[in-house]
């Protein structure tokens, strides 16, 4: 599986949209990008998955550049609660039952 | 809430000795994969299970071992513990034999002494 690059931290204002940068230069054709946040003393929760068209759920969007060796996740509104780190993994999709292999992720910190 | 729900909370061992931590699936799942994360690191993979077979494996020695049965919950066996076995022990559930979308529990913080 590709690796991929985050920021170690980053702030947000308190209803501001709060855009977390990924990069994976190595990206393969196949493989899909997916972000997880966990929020402190709970497990990864799942967010959102993409291949190389953007994305939209109730949790946030997702951003591939046309050569996909980047994305970005937008938090529309972020609140306190958002506060967490956040994971971006890329994998090839039903490739394998090697697990997901998560970096040290982005810590997010919104500001009130 | 996801569903899936991990036991005990807390667990404090000495080095040498065994642990088995227990995994409830979130209901209609019959996959479930094991993490280990070390404080201030992400989730490492461990192992997965799929209708009670082990069917794929991270980089973790044979002392970690696990079992699923035909409900779908799991345990996760630690032999010989040692002191960077310390960390917070993590149980996903998905349905099919390979799910990228994964319910993750609250997990298990085991130290070792």
């Amino acid at each position: 599986d590709a690796k991929t690059t985050q920021p170690t931290s980053m702030d947000c204002a308190e209803g501001r949209a709060a855009n977390l940068p990924c990069n994976h230069s190595t990206i393969s054709g196949n493989e899909y990008v997916y972000w997880y946040r966990q929020i402190h003393s709970q497990g990864p929760q799942y967010i959102i998955h993409g291949l190389k068209n953007n994305e939209t759920n109730e949790m946030a969007s997702l951003i591939i550049t046309e050569d996909r060796k980047s994305s970005t996740l937008i938090l529309p509104h972020a609140t306190l609660r958002d506060t967490a780190v956040y994971y971006c993994i890329v994998k090839v999709k039903g490739g394998g039952a090697d697990g997901l292999t998560f970096g040290k992720g982005t810590h997010l910190i919104i500001q009130p | 809430e996801t569903g899936v729900t991990q036991s005990p909370t807390h667990l404090i061992k000495t080095r040498g000795q065994q642990v088995t931590l227990r995994c409830s699936s979130q209901s209609g799942h019959n996959t479930v994969s094991w993490y280990q994360q070390a404080l201030g690191q992400g989730p490492q993979f461990i192992f997965q299970y799929y209708r009670e077979e082990e069917n794929g494996r991270g980089n973790f020695p044979p002392r970690f071992s696990g079992l699923q049965f035909p409900n779908y919950s799991s345990e996760l066996n630690v032999n010989a513990l040692e002191l960077d076995d310390s960390a917070l022990y993590l149980c996903a559930s998905s349905s099919g034999r390979i799910n990228e979308k994964l319910f993750f529990g609250s997990g298990t913080q085991l130290s070792v002494l």
